[in-house]
């Protein structure tokens, strides 16, 4: 139980274009959900907090209107990175919690990014 | 907000030793604090966890300790295995959810 899935794991875009990234909890009800970017050999750096059907919580020097996260059903959050850059280049992890897990996240398998 | 640092950076044993990793935290009202474990490429996996109301928690070769007191958690890994190899991290979550991180522990176990 608990499986977080992402799609894509894995795109290569040109500078300037826009990207989504899903993330899904496919056996249970992710009340909140996170997002979380890791450049090499760092550590995850949370970006932003998805209640469902709330606007999400961003972290200090995360722009929002940058990454733009939907939080629109129990089972499914999505990040959309837009116009990219060669700098937003990175590793995205997202993660799901439920009301029943307490703390406790469960994580997605990850989105390689590259911007060209 | 919460700041965790975790000890050492990285971590070479021979296979068959044990693995010592420390962490400490800020905040004390931090009550979860799990473990993970990173493949290149992958994303974490939780490994063990442990609450504030608990001293130590084992899970077969796994074992976690807290001390609230002196704000420190540490991991204890017995019996290395070369599929023990990863990027570790420890992280606390204080009420509100949230999970800070600590640098990581690259650790090598040597065949």
């Amino acid at each position: 139980g608990a499986v977080v899935s992402q799609h894509p794991s894995r795109v290569i875009c040109k500078s300037g274009t826009s990207v989504k990234i899903e993330c899904r909890s496919l056996d249970f009800q992710a009340t909140t959900m996170f997002w979380y970017r890791q450049f090499p050999k760092q550590s995850l750096m949370l970006m932003a907090t998805s209640n469902e059907g709330s606007k999400a919580t961003y972290e200090q020097g995360v722009e929002k209107d940058k990454f733009l996260i939907n939080h629109a059903s129990l089972t499914l959050s999505t990040l959309t990175v837009t116009s990219a850059h060669p700098e937003d280049s990175s590793f995205y992890i997202c993660s799901a919690s439920s009301q029943s897990s307490y703390n406790e996240q469960f994580f997605g398998p990850g989105t390689r990014l590259t911007v060209l | 907000g919460e700041n965790v640092e975790q000890h050492p950076s990285t971590l070479s044993v021979q296979e068959g030793d044990s693995a010592v990793i420390k962490c400490t935290y800020s905040d004390s009202a931090s009550n979860y604090f799990p473990w993970y474990k990173q493949e290149l490429g992958k994303g974490p996996q939780l490994i063990i966890d442990i609450r504030s109301n608990v001293g130590e928690k084992k899970d077969q070769r796994i074992a976690v300790t807290l001390n609230k007191t002196a704000k420190h958690f540490s991991l204890h890994i017995t019996e290395t295995q070369p599929e023990d190899s990863a990027v570790y991290f420890c992280a606390a979550s204080p009420l509100n959810y949230k999970l800070s991180f600590g640098a990581g522990t690259t650790v090598t176990v040597r065949a």
